[in-house]
């Protein structure tokens, strides 16, 4: 069975672009999740959806971050423009439930924003 | 505290026993979880613990867990140069869900 995957692997973007981040989640799951490591630092929860809906969007940073998720299968994470700041590793994870499952992480997509 | 805490860098040898340390936030979580990445990897589940218990025991890996002091430490036996790796710490808070709360990750080196 395949695991949850991201694309791309790496993007290098300048200030002022668009750039798309997509997850795959693994089939059946309809719980998918977003997060964010930031130059090392900790990471952050952005957002969780529940098929096609978003059931909790706290941790996303600002109207420049849009995450979509058509459908209740793929989702795309959506940042424009993008700024210094966003440069970081952004994971993807999925999970049969919202609780008491394991929840199973991408490979994560390295942005770098020059 | 506001965030999970942990130590930033661990240097062992192959063969010692490595100890990673962890400050949670929250003292009604009802998870506590270790997640290793490896390089160019994502994020696997190495063990977790539930807050009504203060051991568990999982081959080499031993998670000790003091909720007095919101202290969450995984201890690896007979470390190999395959442990080396960022090791984060995450909490669940009592909403239930999924919504991690992450540390900010301990670099696992082992020296051969």
């Amino acid at each position: 069975e395949a695991g949850v995957t991201q694309f791309p692997s790496h993007s290098v973007i300048e200030k002022g672009q668009t750039v798309t981040l997509r997850c795959d989640p693994i089939s059946g799951h309809d719980n998918l999740y977003w997060y964010r490591r930031v130059m090392g630092k900790e990471i952050k929860f952005l957002l969780h959806f529940v098929k096609e809906s978003k059931q909790d969007e706290s941790g996303m940073p600002n109207n420049r971050f849009l995450a979509e998720r058509t459908g209740g299968t793929y989702s795309t994470l959506k940042v424009q423009p993008a700024e210094l700041e966003d440069s970081g590793v952004y994971f993807c994870a999925s999970s049969l439930y919202s609780e008491n499952t394991e929840a199973f992480f991408g490979q994560g997509t390295r942005l770098t924003v020059v | 505290g506001e965030d999970v805490e942990q130590s930033l860098f661990l240097s062992v040898r192959e063969g010692d026993s490595s100890v990673i340390n962890c400050t949670y936030t929250d003292s009604s979580s009802t998870y506590l979880y270790w997640y290793k990445q490896e390089p160019g990897a994502g994020l696997q589940l190495l063990t977790y613990i539930f807050s009504n218990m203060d051991m568990k025991q999982d081959q080499r890996l031993t998670v000790l867990l003091n909720k007095k002091d919101k202290h969450l430490s995984l201890r690896i036996a007979d470390t190999q140069t395959g442990d080396s790796a960022i090791y984060f710490c995450a909490e669940v808070p009592p909403s239930g869900t999924y919504k991690y709360i992450f540390g900010t990750g301990t670099r696992l080196k082992v020296l051969a």
